[in-house]
């Protein structure tokens, strides 16, 4: 059974480039949410995904947007990216949006 | 809006002993979810036990239990026995809803280091 998984595990970008982190959710989740996590920092919700929606939105820029497909998986994109945007991006998935949710490994993004 | 205080950055604890972590917390509603989340060096978000804030009973999970005092606003971890792959950052997470979903408010966490 496999769980969470995240594309890529590391990356490296210049300032105003474009990004685009991949997440499968756990089998039999329907729902998947995106957290920044800065270093030394604990994870803040940048959105979540239920039914190709993006359900809710924490305090992130327009900058950083988000898709859902079909078989739930979901991309998050982050355009003209800046230094402060280094940080470990983790997808999270669930079985609904009113349910406990699990990690994967996260993106490490690297802004130079 | 709500919020999550862990005022230690950092903990100690020997191999074998016990140790308790502190969390904090902030909220005006009645209803909610308190998580501890384990992250080790690999940086995957572990679960590590959750707690329903209508349950007056303290979650247990193996060596892993709360101690959650809901007038209080305090939720603490406790690790009984703790052993080397305990170490890691833990952070506490409290589930909000809002506008109709559900998010998580973290903790800036607890580095725990086990003696050996």
């Amino acid at each position: 059974d496999a769980g969470v998984t995240q594309s890529p595990t590391h990356l490296i970008k210049t300032r105003g480039q474009q990004v685009t982190l991949r997440c499968s959710p756990k089998s039999g989740h329907d729902t998947v949410s995106w957290y920044q996590q800065a270093l030394g920092q604990g994870p803040q919700f940048i959105f979540q995904y239920y039914e190709e929606e993006e359900r809710q939105r924490g305090n992130f820029p327009d900058r950083f947007s988000g898709h859902q497909f079909p078989n739930y998986s979901s991309e998050l994109n982050v355009n003209a990216l800046l230094l402060g945007d280094s940080a470990l991006y983790l997808c999270a998935s669930s079985t609904g949006p009113g349910n406990t949710i699990y990690f994967g490994e996260g993106s490490w993004l690297t802004v130079v | 809006a709500q919020t999550v205080t862990q005022s230690q950055p950092e903990m100690s604890v020997q191999e074998a002993e016990t140790v308790t972590l502190s969390c904090t917390y902030d909220t005006s509603e009645s209803d909610y979810y308190l998580f501890w989340y384990k992250q080790p060096p690999s940086r995957q978000m572990i679960l590590v036990i959750r707690q329903e804030a209508y349950k007056q009973q303290n979650a247990t999970e193996n060596r892993f239990s709360v101690n959650f005092q809901k007038a209080a606003k305090s939720f603490s971890l406790k690790i009984s026995d703790s052993q080397l792959g305990d170490a890691a950052m833990y952070f506490c997470a409290y589930r909000t809803y809002t506008s109709g979903t559900y998010k998580y408010i973290f903790g800036t966490g607890t580095r725990l280091k086990v003696l050996a």
